[in-house]
């Protein structure tokens, strides 16, 4: 069971640019959801995707969009980056309504 | 709303002692309840649980934490600790009938010869 994998491990990227990060959960689960750990701090949650529809949403602005496929990998998306948008992005994985979630190594983001 | 509070930023121990990290939440509605282990550049392990039934939850590597409802406290705690267990801990919480994991803001824990 490979678990969940994140893609890339870590980019650097200006501001202004886009970027797309990617997430296979772990084996038989169905609902992905993605956090945002700033530097110092604990995850904040961005979003969850089930069903390939966005179940729920954290306070994140519209430049955060996600997308899940019907083999429930799942991409997050974040236009007109910010300096402040750096960060270890996590994915997490479950399946269905259970609480616990398996984490990814995540996906290091500097914006310079 | 909900939020977790970590007492403790950091917290420095010797190797064999015992430690216990603090956490500490609000919420008006029940709630699940995990720790989650982060080492350098990596992702987040549970670590335990407690979701319903007996109050102490055992967890891995040793790990330990008691569901206090009347005090709204998770605290962690392990016998006697090893240099191998340096990382920051993280409590969370999940509203009962959520989905969204809150998280503190960690507590580095800091293992010495």
């Amino acid at each position: 069971d490979a678990g969940v994998t994140q893609s890339p491990t870590h980019l650097i990227k200006t501001r202004g640019q886009q970027v797309t990060l990617r997430c296979s959960p772990k084996s038989g689960h169905d609902t992905v959801s993605w956090y945002q750990q700033a530097l110092g701090q604990g995850p904040q949650f961005i979003f969850q995707y089930y069903e390939e529809e966005e179940r729920q949403r954290g306070n994140f602005p519209d430049r955060f969009s996600g997308h899940q496929f019907p083999n429930y990998s799942s991409e997050l998306n974040v236009n007109a980056l910010l300096l402040g948008d750096s960060a270890l992005y996590l994915c997490a994985s479950s399946l269905g309504g259970q609480a616990e979630a398996f984490f990814g190594q995540g996906t290091r983001l500097t914006v310079v | 709303a909900q939020s977790v509070t970590q007492l403790d930023s950091q917290v420095p121990v010797f190797e064999e002692a015992p430690v216990e990290l603090r956490c500490n939440y609000s919420s008006s509605v029940s709630v699940y309840l995990f720790w989650y282990v982060q080492y350098p550049n990596q992702g987040l392990q549970l670590l335990l649980k407690y979701l319903s039934g007996s109050t102490l939850v055992k967890g891995i590597n040793g790990f330990e934490a008691e569901f206090n409802k009347s005090q709204t406290s998770f605290h962690l705690r392990k016998p006697s600790v090893h240099i191998s267990d340096t990382a920051e801990y993280f409590c969370a919480v999940i509203r009962g009938g959520g989905n969204k994991l809150t998280f503190g803001t960690g507590t580095q824990l800091k293992v010495e010869l």
